[in-house]
């Protein structure tokens, strides 16, 4: 079991890039046991898969934001990072990251979650 | 990619069992052993009770079953207690290497 925290603006401005940030505690984001990714929800609406990158930094996204979106690692602080890129208000939602076991579907250690909205 | 589909709320009262569905195509709940399912209470962070179709984390209440039959998997909610109200997401991975989650359901013990 690892930790996790999300840290970033809580604001942006439209067609501005997000930022955030996850801090893995625990364990190394090197383990081969672990993915990392990212998920989002709309206030009141429901779970939006964003992405994941692997262990040795390969990566998948949501097509619907593939254009826009780049998930990395950073090895030396332990931790791995969201950019949105050309937010709009519909990009605003609570930002979770987790971690996913390699080779399964359980997406078994969460965030807090953090608050992003887009306005001006 | 679309949304699975998910009935928006199921409702049961206190001991009886309920089932949540969730449906999706042959390009992901139907053509992968790779379904979750997820418990989100308010404000909280969402929580796994089932991955990989059947399994159970470890610390999950064996009240929590899953089932999957062609393109549509299911989670069982045994015993329903007062602290199972609360959000339900599925999950699938797909054949475009992605992941979709479900629609939500919203289970209300009466």
């Amino acid at each position: 079991q690892v930790q996790l925290q999300e840290s970033g603006p809580g604001l942006v401005k439209p067609s501005q890039t997000l930022s955030l940030t996850c801090t893995v505690s625990g364990d190394s984001v090197t383990n081969t046991y672990y993915h990392w990714s990212w998920i989002r929800q709309p206030p009141g609406q429901g779970l939006e898969w964003i992405g994941y990158i692997t262990y040795s930094g390969g990566s998948s996204y949501n097509p619907s934001l593939k254009s826009r979106v780049t998930i990395s690692l950073d090895t030396s602080k332990n931790q791995f990072s969201l950019n949105l890129r050309y937010v709009t208000a519909a990009d605003t939602a609570v930002y979770y990251c987790t971690s996913v076991t390699t080779g399964t579907s359980e997406y078994g250690d969460w965030g807090q979650g953090t608050l992003v909205t887009v306005s001006s | 990619q679309s949304a699975l589909t998910q009935p928006a709320s199921v409702s049961g009262s206190p001991g009886q069992s309920i089932t949540i569905s969730c449906t999706g195509t042959s390009s992901d709940v139907g053509g992968y052993n790779y379904v979750s399912w997820y418990v989100q209470h308010p404000g909280k962070a969402p929580k796994v009770i089932i991955y990989d179709v059947t399994i159970r984390p470890s610390g999950v209440s064996n009240r929590f079953s899953g089932y999957k039959s062609g393109n549509t998997a299911s989670l069982t909610i045994s015993g329903l207690q007062a602290e199972d109200e609360a959000d339900f997401y599925c999950t699938s991975y797909t054949s475009s290497g992605t992941y979709v989650f479900g629609t939500g359901t919203k289970v209300t013990v009466l």
